[in-house]
């Protein structure tokens, strides 16, 4: 199985602020890497998709980037409604594995 | 505009079945492949198995842990998703989504909003 590791677990950070997610894959996936976010109580939600691909009706402060073993995701100007956890995921081969999660906080 | 909406979830004693449907609409559900993620309370999500597009034959995949007590059907005609759950153990507690996933590139495109499976005596 393609183990999936986040990093942070968790982070606290202003409005305003630009945040970086790190997400690392035991072994090489090319680009099929998907990252969503999770409100409490929500279902979670499709960000992005083909590791840099927006989703449609994301908006453009949400970004990724990376290939092979290696992702990030970046939320530029962190708004109020962007405190949520964050969640990465590898399609490129079964079963299916995601990331244990990053939890953004508000500082 | 797509929508997913999962019921069937209740409280379950262990060793029990319990069948968990996912009503969608505003897609063709033949088109797409289909699957089933859950997420236990506190916990991350778990991919628990998928279901392929009707040009795939319907073929199916499914987790390990799963593997042997879960089978996931469709009925098209319905616009119907199905998660089947036979001897369930307290593991098995969650929160079950139905997720879409895309056409193309073959990624999660859709959730619905869940529902929720207690295994408990």
């Amino acid at each position: 199985d393609i183990q999936m590791t986040q990093s942070p677990s968790s982070l606290s950070a202003s409005v305003g602020d630009r945040v970086t997610i790190t997400c690392r894959a035991s072994q090489g996936i090319s680009n099929s890497l998907a990252w969503f976010q999770q409100k409490p109580g929500k279902a979670p939600k499709s960000l992005i998709y083909a590791a840099s691909s927006l989703q449609s009706g994301v908006p453009s402060k949400f970004s990724g980037s990376g290939s092979g073993t290696d992702f990030t995701l970046t939320i530029s100007r962190l708004q109020p409604e962007d405190f949520a956890t964050y969640y990465c995921q590898q399609y490129a081969s079964y079963p299916l594995t995601f990331g244990q999660g990053t939890k953004v906080e508000i500082k | 505009e797509v929508q997913l909406v999962e019921s069937g979830g209740g409280l379950v004693q262990p060793g029990g079945s319990l069948r968990l449907s996912c009503a969608v609409s505003g897609f063709t559900l033949s088109d797409h492949y289909m699957d089933w993620v859950r997420q236990a309370p506190g916990k991350g999500l778990e991919w628990v198995g998928r279901t392929r597009s009707k040009v795939n034959t319907y073929t199916t995949q499914y987790a390990a842990s799963v593997k042997g007590r879960f089978t996931i059907s469709r009925d098209d005609s319905k616009n119907s998703l199905y998660l089947q759950m036979n001897s369930l153990n307290i593991e098995d507690t969650a929160v079950y989504y139905c997720v879409r996933v895309s056409q193309t590139y073959y990624f999660f495109d859709y959730w619905g909003q869940g529902t929720l499976v207690t295994v408990s005596s």
